[in-house]
Protein backbone atom coordinates (compact mmCIF):
# COMPACT_ATOMS: atom_id res chain seq x y z
CA UNK A 1 0.00 0.00 0.00
CA UNK A 2 1.39 3.47 -0.77
CA UNK A 3 2.69 5.45 2.14
CA UNK A 4 1.73 8.63 3.42
CA UNK A 5 2.81 11.33 1.02
CA UNK A 6 4.31 14.97 1.74
CA UNK A 7 4.82 17.89 -0.90
CA UNK A 8 7.27 19.75 -0.98
CA UNK A 9 10.10 17.94 0.52
CA UNK A 10 12.15 20.87 0.73
CA UNK A 11 11.05 25.03 0.88
CA UNK A 12 13.11 27.98 1.67
CA UNK A 13 11.35 31.26 2.21
CA UNK A 14 12.20 34.77 4.05
CA UNK A 15 10.62 35.67 6.48
CA UNK A 16 7.20 37.57 6.48
CA UNK A 17 6.39 35.01 3.81
CA UNK A 18 3.39 32.33 3.42
CA UNK A 19 4.46 28.46 2.91
CA UNK A 20 1.60 25.83 2.73
CA UNK A 21 2.38 22.10 3.19
CA UNK A 22 0.53 19.65 2.03
CA UNK A 23 -0.13 16.13 3.35
CA UNK A 24 -2.00 12.77 2.06
CA UNK A 25 -2.44 9.91 4.21
CA UNK A 26 -2.48 6.21 3.75
CA UNK A 27 -5.71 5.19 2.64
CA UNK A 28 -8.43 4.39 4.84
CA UNK A 29 -6.45 6.29 7.91
CA UNK A 30 -8.82 8.46 9.91
CA UNK A 31 -6.44 10.27 12.28
CA UNK A 32 -3.81 13.11 11.08
CA UNK A 33 -1.03 14.51 12.49
CA UNK A 34 1.34 16.81 11.90
CA UNK A 35 4.21 17.63 14.04
CA UNK A 36 7.42 20.54 13.70
CA UNK A 37 10.66 19.14 14.57
CA UNK A 38 13.39 21.25 15.20
CA UNK A 39 16.76 20.24 14.22
CA UNK A 40 18.38 18.10 17.63
CA UNK A 41 14.83 17.47 19.17
CA UNK A 42 11.85 14.84 19.18
CA UNK A 43 8.57 15.89 16.99
CA UNK A 44 6.44 17.99 18.83
CA UNK A 45 2.52 17.68 17.86
CA UNK A 46 0.79 20.91 16.44
CA UNK A 47 -2.27 19.46 15.29
CA UNK A 48 -4.16 16.26 15.26
CA UNK A 49 -7.38 15.27 13.23
CA UNK A 50 -9.83 12.51 13.39
CA UNK A 51 -11.82 12.28 9.74
CA UNK A 52 -12.02 16.11 9.43
CA UNK A 53 -12.85 17.36 12.76
CA UNK A 54 -10.24 18.67 15.11
CA UNK A 55 -9.20 16.76 17.77
CA UNK A 56 -6.46 18.69 19.55
CA UNK A 57 -4.51 21.93 18.39
CA UNK A 58 -3.64 23.05 21.44
CA UNK A 59 -0.44 23.78 20.31
CA UNK A 60 -0.93 25.46 17.08
CA UNK A 61 -0.20 28.91 17.40
CA UNK A 62 -2.93 30.22 15.85
CA UNK A 63 -1.91 33.52 15.03
CA UNK A 64 0.29 32.08 11.94
CA UNK A 65 -0.06 28.43 11.53
CA UNK A 66 -3.19 26.83 10.49
CA UNK A 67 -4.91 24.01 9.24
CA UNK A 68 -7.35 22.16 7.75
CA UNK A 69 -8.74 18.45 6.22
CA UNK A 70 -11.79 19.43 4.45
CA UNK A 71 -12.79 16.42 3.18
CA UNK A 72 -10.79 13.69 5.80
CA UNK A 73 -8.26 12.90 3.35
CA UNK A 74 -5.65 15.00 2.60
CA UNK A 75 -4.31 18.24 4.42
CA UNK A 76 -2.93 21.18 4.40
CA UNK A 77 -1.02 23.06 7.03
CA UNK A 78 0.20 26.69 6.36
CA UNK A 79 2.14 29.72 7.84
CA UNK A 80 1.77 33.13 7.36
CA UNK A 81 3.97 34.93 8.31
CA UNK A 82 7.04 32.69 9.00
CA UNK A 83 9.40 33.41 10.87
CA UNK A 84 13.00 32.58 11.53
CA UNK A 85 12.40 30.07 14.25
CA UNK A 86 10.00 28.06 12.10
CA UNK A 87 12.41 26.49 10.29
CA UNK A 88 12.10 23.01 11.07
CA UNK A 89 10.75 19.48 9.38
CA UNK A 90 7.07 19.47 9.08
CA UNK A 91 6.16 15.75 9.48
CA UNK A 92 2.80 14.32 8.89
CA UNK A 93 1.70 10.95 10.10
CA UNK A 94 -1.67 8.99 9.86
CA UNK A 95 -3.16 6.39 12.33
CA UNK A 96 -5.96 3.75 11.93
CA UNK A 97 -8.64 5.02 14.12
CA UNK A 98 -9.09 3.41 17.72
CA UNK A 99 -6.86 0.57 19.11
CA UNK A 100 -3.71 0.40 20.95
CA UNK A 101 -0.90 -1.22 19.27
CA UNK A 102 -1.22 0.59 16.08
CA UNK A 103 1.61 2.94 14.90
CA UNK A 104 2.06 6.08 13.74
CA UNK A 105 3.07 6.27 9.91
CA UNK A 106 5.18 9.18 8.92
CA UNK A 107 5.20 10.73 5.60
CA UNK A 108 9.49 11.90 4.44
CA UNK A 109 8.64 15.37 6.07
CA UNK A 110 8.60 19.09 4.67
CA UNK A 111 12.43 20.91 5.53
CA UNK A 112 11.49 24.81 5.66
CA UNK A 113 14.34 27.06 6.00
CA UNK A 114 12.95 30.39 6.45
CA UNK A 115 15.71 33.59 5.94
CA UNK B 1 1.94 15.88 31.75
CA UNK B 2 3.50 12.33 30.28
CA UNK B 3 7.43 13.42 29.77
CA UNK B 4 10.00 11.08 28.03
CA UNK B 5 13.48 11.09 29.05
CA UNK B 6 16.34 10.06 26.74
CA UNK B 7 19.87 10.47 28.80
CA UNK B 8 22.01 9.54 25.78
CA UNK B 9 22.69 12.64 23.32
CA UNK B 10 24.98 10.21 21.76
CA UNK B 11 26.76 6.71 21.30
CA UNK B 12 29.50 4.81 19.52
CA UNK B 13 28.86 0.96 19.39
CA UNK B 14 31.51 -1.51 17.65
CA UNK B 15 29.29 -3.02 14.53
CA UNK B 16 28.38 -6.65 15.77
CA UNK B 17 27.84 -5.69 19.40
CA UNK B 18 24.59 -5.49 21.25
CA UNK B 19 23.54 -2.08 22.49
CA UNK B 20 21.05 -0.26 25.00
CA UNK B 21 19.49 2.83 24.18
CA UNK B 22 17.96 4.06 27.59
CA UNK B 23 14.54 5.89 28.25
CA UNK B 24 12.69 6.59 31.12
CA UNK B 25 9.22 7.83 30.97
CA UNK B 26 6.60 10.07 33.55
CA UNK B 27 2.65 9.46 33.20
CA UNK B 28 -0.49 9.51 35.04
CA UNK B 29 -2.28 7.20 32.29
CA UNK B 30 -3.30 4.26 33.74
CA UNK B 31 -3.38 2.74 30.06
CA UNK B 32 -0.64 3.52 27.65
CA UNK B 33 1.72 2.55 24.89
CA UNK B 34 5.72 3.11 24.58
CA UNK B 35 7.22 3.42 20.58
CA UNK B 36 10.66 3.30 19.30
CA UNK B 37 11.33 5.10 16.09
CA UNK B 38 14.51 5.23 14.17
CA UNK B 39 14.92 8.26 12.30
CA UNK B 40 18.16 7.97 9.58
CA UNK B 41 19.73 11.00 7.91
CA UNK B 42 16.85 10.81 5.13
CA UNK B 43 14.43 12.47 7.82
CA UNK B 44 11.91 9.40 7.60
CA UNK B 45 10.54 8.49 10.84
CA UNK B 46 10.43 4.34 11.19
CA UNK B 47 8.63 2.39 13.43
CA UNK B 48 10.80 -0.27 15.26
CA UNK B 49 8.73 -1.46 18.26
CA UNK B 50 5.42 -1.36 20.71
CA UNK B 51 4.97 -1.93 24.24
CA UNK B 52 1.83 -1.80 26.14
CA UNK B 53 1.49 -1.06 29.65
CA UNK B 54 -0.43 -3.84 30.19
CA UNK B 55 1.54 -6.24 28.16
CA UNK B 56 2.84 -9.02 30.19
CA UNK B 57 5.82 -9.70 28.09
CA UNK B 58 8.71 -7.57 26.62
CA UNK B 59 8.38 -6.96 23.40
CA UNK B 60 10.31 -8.28 20.65
CA UNK B 61 11.09 -7.20 16.82
CA UNK B 62 13.64 -9.36 15.18
CA UNK B 63 16.92 -7.38 16.36
CA UNK B 64 14.75 -5.09 18.61
CA UNK B 65 13.99 -5.94 21.85
CA UNK B 66 12.93 -3.84 24.48
CA UNK B 67 13.29 -4.12 28.27
CA UNK B 68 10.47 -3.04 29.98
CA UNK B 69 10.28 -2.30 33.52
CA UNK B 70 7.26 -1.21 34.55
CA UNK B 71 7.76 -0.03 37.78
CA UNK B 72 10.73 2.06 37.52
CA UNK B 73 9.04 3.44 34.36
CA UNK B 74 11.77 2.90 31.95
CA UNK B 75 11.60 1.13 28.44
CA UNK B 76 15.24 0.40 26.90
CA UNK B 77 15.44 -0.67 23.35
CA UNK B 78 17.90 -3.58 22.89
CA UNK B 79 19.60 -3.51 19.38
CA UNK B 80 21.35 -7.26 19.29
CA UNK B 81 24.74 -7.77 16.23
CA UNK B 82 24.30 -4.11 15.44
CA UNK B 83 24.75 -3.34 11.64
CA UNK B 84 26.27 -0.54 9.69
CA UNK B 85 22.86 0.55 8.80
CA UNK B 86 21.52 0.91 12.28
CA UNK B 87 23.49 4.36 12.37
CA UNK B 88 20.49 6.98 13.00
CA UNK B 89 18.68 8.99 15.23
CA UNK B 90 16.25 6.45 17.75
CA UNK B 91 13.09 8.26 20.04
CA UNK B 92 11.18 6.84 22.25
CA UNK B 93 7.76 7.99 22.38
CA UNK B 94 4.94 7.66 25.36
CA UNK B 95 1.41 7.39 23.75
CA UNK B 96 -1.89 7.79 26.00
CA UNK B 97 -4.88 5.19 25.22
CA UNK B 98 -6.90 8.06 25.96
CA UNK B 99 -6.07 10.49 22.97
CA UNK B 100 -3.37 8.57 20.77
CA UNK B 101 -0.68 11.29 21.04
CA UNK B 102 2.41 10.61 20.95
CA UNK B 103 5.10 12.63 23.64
CA UNK B 104 8.44 12.15 22.22
CA UNK B 105 11.96 12.02 23.90
CA UNK B 106 14.89 14.02 22.50
CA UNK B 107 16.55 10.89 20.91
CA UNK B 108 19.68 9.57 21.05
CA UNK B 109 21.89 9.58 18.07
CA UNK B 110 23.94 5.59 17.46
CA UNK B 111 26.78 5.43 15.41
CA UNK B 112 28.18 2.40 14.60
CA UNK B 113 31.98 1.87 14.12
CA UNK B 114 33.09 -0.84 11.62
Amino acid sequence: EAGVAQSPRYKIIEKRQSVAFWCNPISGHATLYWYQQILGQGPKLLIQFQNNGVVDDSQLPKDRFSAERLKGVDSTLKIQPAKLEDSAVYLCASRPSGGKNNEQFFGPGTRLTVL
Amino acid sequence: AQKITQTQPGMFVQEKEAVTLDCTYDTSDPSYGLFWYKQPSSGEMIFLIYQGSYDQQNATEGRYSLNFQKARKSANLVISASQLGDSAMYFCAHESDSNYQLIWGAGTKLIIKP
